[in-house]
Order: C-alpha cells, then structure tokens, then sequence
C-alpha cells in the first residue's frame, strides 16, 4: 500500500522556523520527483515546490523562493521542507506529492502550519 | 505565478453531466499536455482524476473524462453522482524561465 505520511507541523510565531517532513513507502520512491503542494484553509490548491528524482533539480514558487528549500533522503524514502521567515499567509496544510511521468497520484494527508503569535 | 481560471462553482442534479473549464495561457495549458485533474473532499487527501489531458488512472470512473481546445482544459462528469460532490482542481506544467508547476482556483460541484 503506498503511504505518504507528513509530519512536522505545528503553531509557530512569525518569523520562526519549521522542518517539514514526508515518509514515503510501498513505492518505488528514489524514481519519483516530489512535489509540496498547500492549502490555506478553505481556499484553494497551491503548488509550492518540486523536486527531481535525484535532489539536484529544484523549483519553486515565487511566493517562496528563498525562504523555503525543498530536499530529499532516497536511502530514507523522506522528503523535507524546510520553512524560514514564516509569515502568517504560510498558514496553510502542506501535502506532499508524487508525480511520476506528470502524473501525480500519490498525496499524503497533510500537516497543518499554523503561523501565529 | 497566477492561477488558472476556473469556474467557482458548478452543479446539477443526479444522472446529468456536467463540464468545468481550466483556462491557462500558451505557456501552460497550451503549450503542454500534462494537466490534471483533481477531486478533493474536505479533509481528505486529493485525488488524481485525469492526467495528461485526458489519462484517467486506474479505478478512476468513466464517468470523468478529459479534453483540451488551445489554453483551455475541461473535465466532464457524466451520470452525475451524489459521491461526485467535491471541490474539483486542473492543474498544469507552465514553462517559462523555469518549470514551475500552477493550480486552478478550484470549482465546488453541488449535486442537488
């Protein structure tokens, strides 16, 4: 059964820090390029950040760029998120995701940010 | 890095079809086939629909199906069913200086 389990989140202040984390199993994870995507509550889909099968490619939104750095573990089957400078629009679930050949079919549940003082 | 535009809400009654529009520009929806299509039901964890325009995955119904006209995507769900009742989102690669991947502002479906 293929799993993604994030953890990770929490209540943080403003300008503080949180490491994402995304335990991936039943699937062949080290061949998959893995995105985060969030959701603000009861607004839409964002897409966050991407990442290749290998960790050397990445890409991000602008709304993150410089603040957030996406990377991986393959002997973990982990991805990561890393999150500075959080801001209050930061709140938000944060998925993890995996996309084979743009075909993205493996979501975990989610973990919720919440940036607050 | 803006959405792609979708209709806020849709609905109809049980057994009628219904179509959602996803319009991108020609550096995303038009210019690639990889939008998707995705159902999402509050507290849940979304759930790929269609890929590659019109790819349904396995165990998706074919009730859902999917096309693309220049910089507009659509989903259509026939025989609508009262479990079809979510927040549908299309989604694309758009390729500009850098790959990025972008969202629809996602479309609530009422089945009444």
């Amino acid at each position: 059964e293929v799993q993604l389990v994030e953890s990770g989140g929490g209540l943080v202040q403003p300008g503080g820090s949180l490491r994402l984390s995304c335990a991936a199993s039943g699937f062949s994870f080290s061949t998959y390029v893995m995105h985060w995507v969030r959701q603000v509550p009861g607004k839409g889909l964002v897409w966050v950040s991407r990442i290749s099968h290998d960790g050397t490619v990445t890409n991000y939104a602008d709304s993150v760029k410089g603040r957030f750095t996406i990377s991986r573990d393959n002997a973990k089957n982990t991805l990561y998120l890393q999150i500075n400078s959080l801001r209050a629009e930061d709140t938000a679930v944060y998925y993890c995701v995996g996309d084979q050949n743009f075909k993205c079919d493996y979501w975990g549940q989610g973990t919720l940010v919440t940036v607050s003082s | 890095q803006s959405a792609l535009t979708q209709p806020a809400s849709v609905s109809a009654s049980p057994g009628q079809s219904i179509t959602i529009s996803c319009t991108g520009t020609s550096s995303d929806v038009g210019a690639y086939n990889y939008v998707s299509w995705y159902q999402h039901h509050p507290g849940k964890a979304p759930k790929l629909m269609i890929y590659n325009v019109n790819y349904r995955p396995s165990g998706v119904s074919n009730r859902f199906s999917g096309s693309k006209s220049g910089n507009t995507a659509s989903l259509t769900i026939s025989g609508l069913q009262a479990e079809d009742e979510a927040d549908y989102y299309c989604s694309s690669y758009r390729g500009s200086s850098t790959l990025v991947y972008v969202f629809g502002g996602g479309t609530e479906v009422t089945v009444l």
